[in-house]
């Protein structure tokens, strides 16, 4: 049993298509973290959420709390956006992690 | 990242041979947290600390200690270390334990136990 769920495993995408990753949690909470991490490298957090969406340059995010889900949007995707993207959710003191989408963007 | 750096960067280590990995930061936050990570499965929360001295486990710290002696350094410790124990080890922190702040994690710390 795992409280969050990412879909989908894998993507692959052309250079210039808009991708969407979707994140579902069963677990109520008290924010939500969208994360990257790059091959071989260390892990960045994107954004952090509670309600609503927030953008920072090509990367949207949303998150609906009725239905425990969120999305991390990347609009004219870009080779260098090749990395896995991780949802984590708070809850209490605790954090529960997706297990990741990987994401390859081909030029 | 600035501000959390961990060590070693790389381990290869013989099994029932002692492991201490090393996290330390400059931010001055009050927590920190070790997560190990393996293929198929999301990190794991192995054991935090919330302050000097202050520390708990994690949902799989069976066969880790931890310790912090000072606010900038958090040491996980492989008593005597296992092939199951081959992993990334990342470690985090954070102001806050609520999430509502920024986590920013170190570039990670892969062990390999033959």
């Amino acid at each position: 049993k795992n409280e969050v769920e990412q879909s989908p495993q894998n993507l692959t995408a052309q250079e210039g298509e808009f991708i969407t990753i979707n994140c579902s949690y069963s677990v109520g909470i008290s924010a939500l973290h969208w994360l990257q991490q790059h091959p071989g490298g260390g892990i960045v957090s994107l954004f952090m959420l509670s309600s609503g969406k927030k953008k920072h340059g090509r990367l949207i995010a949303t998150i609906n709390i009725q239905e425990k889900h969120s999305s991390l949007h990347i609009t004219a995707s870009h080779p260098r956006d090749s990395a896995v993207y991780i949802c984590a959710v708070i809850t209490g003191n605790q954090f529960y992690f997706g297990t990741g989408t990987s994401l390859t963007v081909i030029p | 990242d600035a501000g959390i750096t961990q060590s070693p960067r790389h381990k290869v280590t013989e099994t029932g041979t002692p492991v201490t990995l090393r996290c330390h930061q400059t931010e001055n936050h009050r927590y920190m947290y070790w997560y190990r990570q393996d293929p198929g499965h999301g990190l794991r929360l192995i054991h935090y600390s919330y302050g000097v001295k202050d520390t708990d486990k994690g949902e799989v710290s069976d066969g880790y200690s931890v310790s912090r002696s000072k606010t900038e350094d958090f040491l996980l410790t492989l008593e005597s270390a296992t092939s199951s124990q081959t992993s990334v080890y990342f470690c985090a922190i954070s102001p806050s334990n609520r999430g509502d702040y920024g986590y920013t994690f170190g570039s990670g710390t892969r062990l390999t136990v033959v």
